[in-house]
C-alpha cells in the first residue's frame, strides 16, 4: 500500500537553529498538508499547499515557517530559527481526491528544541 | 465554543464488548467526518470516514452522522485490547465557500479494552 514516508524520525535541534522536515508524499497525490502535536495536545492544523502554492495556512504558521516542493516529489517544512514551543511532533499528509477519503499520513518526525 | 468536542476519557470497556465513541462540532457548513485511530507515539491512522447522515459499517466499526445534531459517533463492536488507542474525530469545515481539505481534530478520547 502507498504510503508517505517523513525523514527523520526524530531531530534533535538547538534553540534558534533552522530545522528542514522532509516528506514524499504518495506520488499521484495533489494535495499536501502539515500537522503538529505537541505532545499531550490535539492534532493542529498547520498549512496546506496545492498545485505548488500554500492554499491555506493557520495562525501558528507564521513568517517562521515555510513549505516547499522543490522537486515534484520532496514536501518540506522549515522552521528558520526554532523557539522551544515548536518541540511537536510534525505530520505530513497527502490527499488524492480533495473532498472525498481521509489523508493518509506519515509516521511524523519528533522534533526536540532544546 | 470549540470546533470539534470529544469526551477526552479515558474510556474502559472489557474485551467483547461495545465501545461508543462520541464527537460533536459546532460549524453547521462542516462536510466530512473522521475517524482516526492513534498509538502512543505514532501518527493517526484512518478508520472511517462518513458524509451523509446515517451510519455506515466497515467490519467491526460503525461511524454515525447526525448533521441536525451536528454529532459524530463511533461504535467499536467486540471491542479487542488491540483497540486501546486515542481514537480522534477530525471534521474537514467548509468555510467562506472553499476547502483544501483543512481537518479541524478534537482532543481525542482515550479507549481502554481490558481484558
Amino acid at each position: 500500500e502507498p504510503e508517505v514516508t517523513q525523514t527523520p524520525s526524530h531531530q534533535v535541534t538547538q534553540m534558534g537553529q533552522e530545522v528542514i522536515l522532509r516528506c514524499v508524499p504518495i506520488s499521484n497525490h495533489l494535495y499536501f498538508y502539515w500537522y503538529r502535536q505537541i505532545l499531550g495536545q490535539k492534532v493542529e492544523f498547520l498549512v496546506s499547499f496545492y498545485n505548488n502554492e500554500i492554499s491555506e495556512k493557520s495562525e501558528i504558521f507564521d513568517d517562521q515557517f515555510s513549505v516547499e516542493r522543490p522537486d515534484g516529489s520532496n514536501f518540506t517544512l522549515k522552521i528558520r530559527s526554532t523557539k522551544l514551543e515548536d518541540s511537536a511532533m510534525y505530520f505530513c499528509a497527502s490527499k488524492g481526491d480533495l473532498f472525498n477519503y481521509g489523508y493518509t499520513f506519515g509516521s511524523g518526525t519528533r522534533l526536540t528544541v532544546v | 465554543q470549540k470546533e470539534v468536542e470529544q469526551n477526552s476519557g479515558p474510556l474502559s470497556v472489557p474485551e467483547g464488548a461495545i465501545a461508543s465513541l462520541n464527537c460533536t462540532y459546532s460549524d453547521r457548513v462542516s462536510q466530512s467526518f473522521f475517524w482516526y485511530r492513534q498509538y502512543s507515539g505514532k501518527s493517526p491512522e484512518l478508520i472511517m470516514s462518513i458524509y451523509s447522515n446515517g451510519d455506515k459499517e466497515d467490519g467491526r466499526f460503525t461511524a454515525q452522522l447526525n448533521k441536525a445534531s451536528q454529532y459524530v459517533s463511533l461504535l467499536i463492536r467486540d471491542s479487542q485490547p488491540s483497540d486501546s488507542a486515542t481514537y480522534l474525530c477530525a471534521v474537514n469545515i467548509l468555510r467562506g465557500g472553499t476547502s483544501y481539505g483543512k481537518l479541524t481534530f478534537g482532543q481525542g478520547t482515550i479507549l481502554t479494552v481490558h481484558p
